[in-house]
């Protein structure tokens, strides 16, 4: 099966940049999505397609990805920012094809 | 507007069944793949179990013979089956729409404990 892998932490200060890898073999072959949930809430969407925004996400998070590694990177990090972060790709042709990375909590100091 | 909401859960003791609902409304479920995602205490997200738009079905391994998803077109509602449980099927589990999984439930709390 398809493995994601994530750092399990991030630690940024206000007003500097976060960047969150999301690792996997050929991982720039995929579509990569990305969440972000905060405590007691269920999972919101914040990337699509490895660079997509919903509506009503802000601009300064965006994503990337190529090689092996995707990366969702938020720029001018808030204290609202501050939730745990995964990522998911589709593993097309495989009886599981949902795949979550492990998640990383991301800590605005 | 797009709303998943979920019922069932609750406390259950280990070996025996539950079924959880997920009533879909703003959209048609048998149009769209249809997800459960479980989330145990401290932990991060597995994904469980998927149907597709022409039924077929895959289950995580973790849960396969156990679990079963189905729908029922007539309610627009994803059903998740839940037999023999184990105290390690302890979660919050969530229904969500599609892959990318761009809506989702409130979330139901399952606990399997004597």
């Amino acid at each position: 099966s398809y493995v994601l892998t994530q750092p399990p932490s991030v630690s940024v200060a206000p007003g500097q940049t976060a960047r969150i890898t999301c690792g996997g073999n050929n991982i720039g072959s995929k579509s990569v999505h990305w969440y972000q949930q905060k405590p007691g809430q269920a999972p919101v969407l914040v990337v699509y397609d490895d660079s997509g925004r919903p509506s009503g996400i802000p601009e300064r998070i965006s994503g990337s990805n190529s090689g092996n590694t995707a990366t969702l990177t938020i720029s001018r990090v808030e204290a609202g920012d501050e939730a745990d972060y995964y990522c998911q790709v589709w593993h097309s042709g495989s009886d599981h094809p949902v795949v979550f990375g492990g998640g990383t909590k991301l800590t605005v100091l | 507007e797009v709303q998943l909401v979920q019922s069932g859960g609750g406390l259950i003791q280990p070996g025996g069944s539950l079924r959880l609902s997920c009533a879909a409304s703003g959209f048609t479920v048998s149009s769209n793949y249809m997800n459960w995602v479980r989330q145990a205490p401290g932990k991060g997200l597995e994904w469980v179990s998927v149907i597709d738009r022409g039924g077929s079905t895959y289950y995580a391994d973790s849960v396969k013979g156990r679990f079963t998803i189905s729908r029922d077109k007539s309610k627009n509602t994803v059903y998740l089956q839940m037999n023999s449980l184990r105290a390690e099927d302890t979660a919050v589990y969530y229904c969500a729409r599609d892959s990318p999984l761009d809506y989702w439930g409130q979330g139901t709390l399952v606990t399997v404990s004597s």
